[in-house]
């Protein structure tokens, strides 16, 4: 069975840089199939997509946080990274790494999320 | 287009049907996915593509589309079926996801 983990500081100071990296257990992050990517969902709030992996590197980002976000993907470690820039307190949201069939929007696995908060 | 509307609360007796839309212009070319969230819980599949279900949904879920509008319908709604619903597909271009501002389902 596919898992998806998140691990990263759970408290940024606002203008640092937000990092955060999903470990993906039970499946192949290479695969030809399927995006890797992030979701995020600040309290009380609906979710956002922020953006896209696929494993050969292209990547594809919210255009709204285009010039803040960096996904990376490490094949060899199964992983996949969330660097977000200059944050405020309008990061602070859960954030979920995610699963998303290639060529369609459908997401099927999720990670239990991770709260970041951004405050001094 | 780059939005997806959904409204924001809807209610429904137990064991009614309830219908949930989502609109946008890109619903025109794109299927539209839906996902069930419940408080503290992360989302989870429940209709994707034409109208399916991953395993392990009841087949009380299913999902329409026609024109710019995409439904998912809850024939039967049962008290487990309260949560939040959002529904999500591609941007226009087709290299973005957009998702929709989610409707609070209320079972009476």
């Amino acid at each position: 069975q596919l898992q998806l983990q998140e691990s990263g500081p759970g408290l940024v100071k606002p203008s640092e840089t937000l990092s955060l990296t999903c470990t993906v257990s039970g499946g192949s992050i290479s695969s030809s199939s399927f995006y890797w990517g992030w979701i995020r969902q600040p309290p009380g709030k609906g979710l956002e997509w922020i953006g896209s992996i696929y494993y050969s590197g292209s990547t594809y980002y919210n255009p709204s946080l285009k010039s803040r976000v960096t996904i990376s993907v490490d094949t060899s470690k199964n992983q996949f990274s969330l660097k977000l820039s200059s944050v405020t307190a309008a990061d602070t949201a859960v954030y979920y790494c995610t699963r998303r069939k290639y060529d369609t929007a459908m997401v099927n696995y999720w990670g239990q999320g991770t709260l970041v908060t951004v405050s001094s | 287009s780059s939005e997806l509307t959904q409204d924001p609360a809807v209610s429904v007796a137990l064991g009614q049907t309830v219908r949930i839309t989502c609109q946008g212009d890109s619903l025109r070319t794109y299927y539209a996915s839906w996902y069930q969230q419940k408080p503290g819980q992360a989302p989870v599949l429940v209709i994707y593509g034409k109208n399916n279900r991953p395993s392990g949904i009841p087949d009380r879920f299913s999902g329409s589309s026609s024109g710019n509008t995409a439904s998912l319908t809850i024939t039967g709604a049962q008290a487990e079926d309260e949560a939040d619903y959002y529904c999500n597909s591609r941007d226009s271009s087709g290299n973005h996801v957009l998702f929709g501002g989610g409707t609070k389902l209320t079972v009476l």
